[in-house]
């Protein structure tokens, strides 16, 4: 089992629509976990972290589930400049290693 | 915010020469670089983890002798691909922790150098 598992998706939405992401993770002893963005051929950039009791950023809301092991990231009302590949980031306890899925590509369309 | 300065942008070099990626963190001291590799529609792979002034730990299958990594300084770390060859071809990207690792703070990326070898 690969430590960081994401549905590559791609997610193709109409504008306005919300859409969500799971992220799995492997190792219970992780500790931090973000999200990213990345778009074709650029670097990814930090979209939030996420919090163990959950945290909203305008239209987009993190949630992590220790129990079960997986994060997730909503996005309300989606727009066409959120058409991106979306990154789940999980930091082992200890290492301070951060482990990438492959992402999940979104893609708004009018 | 952190910023991490990466040159080259990209890169096309021939077949069998060197070529050095260097990323800076301009305003704040990166203890450790993470150099990662990105091939297309596919997830960055951590190559190397370097810690300022100690030899990187490479991830298995990563060739040392290959990928040079010197992190002689705290905002300074490059990363040499030797006798590139064609397969060596991919999107490069290093990340830097301020030392805090990560926890709540996130990684800063370079913007990545894109190695063609031709």
């Amino acid at each position: 089992r690969k430590e960081v598992e994401q549905d590559p998706g791609p997610f193709n939405v109409p504008e306005g629509a919300t859409v969500a992401f799971n992220c799995t993770y492997s190792n219970s002893a992780s500790q931090s976990f973000f999200w990213y963005r990345q778009d074709c051929r650029k670097e990814p950039k930090l979209l939030m972290s996420v919090y163990s009791s959950g945290n909203e950023d305008g239209r987009f809301t993190a949630q992590l589930n220790r129990a079960s092991q997986y994060i997730s990231l909503l996005i309300r009302d989606s727009k066409l400049s959120d058409s991106a590949t979306y990154l789940c980031v999980v930091v082992s306890g200890g290492s301070y290693i951060p482990t990438f899925g492959r992402g999940t590509s979104l893609i708004v369309h009018p | 915010g952190a910023v991490v300065s990466q040159h080259p942008s990209w890169v096309i070099c021939k077949s069998g020469t060197s070529v050095k990626i260097e990323c800076r963190s301009l305003d704040f001291q990166a203890t450790t670089m993470f150099w990662y590799r990105q091939f297309p529609k596919q997830s960055l792979m951590l190559m190397a983890t370097s810690n300022e002034g100690s030899k990187a730990t490479y991830e298995q299958g990563v060739e040392k002798d290959k990928f040079l990594i010197n992190h002689a300084s705290l905002t300074l770390s490059t990363l040499t691909v030797t006798s590139a060859h064609p397969e060596d071809s991919s999107f490069y990207i290093c990340s830097a922790s301020g030392g805090t690792g990560g926890s709540g703070y996130g990684y800063t990326f370079g913007s990545g150098t894109r190695l063609t070898v031709v």
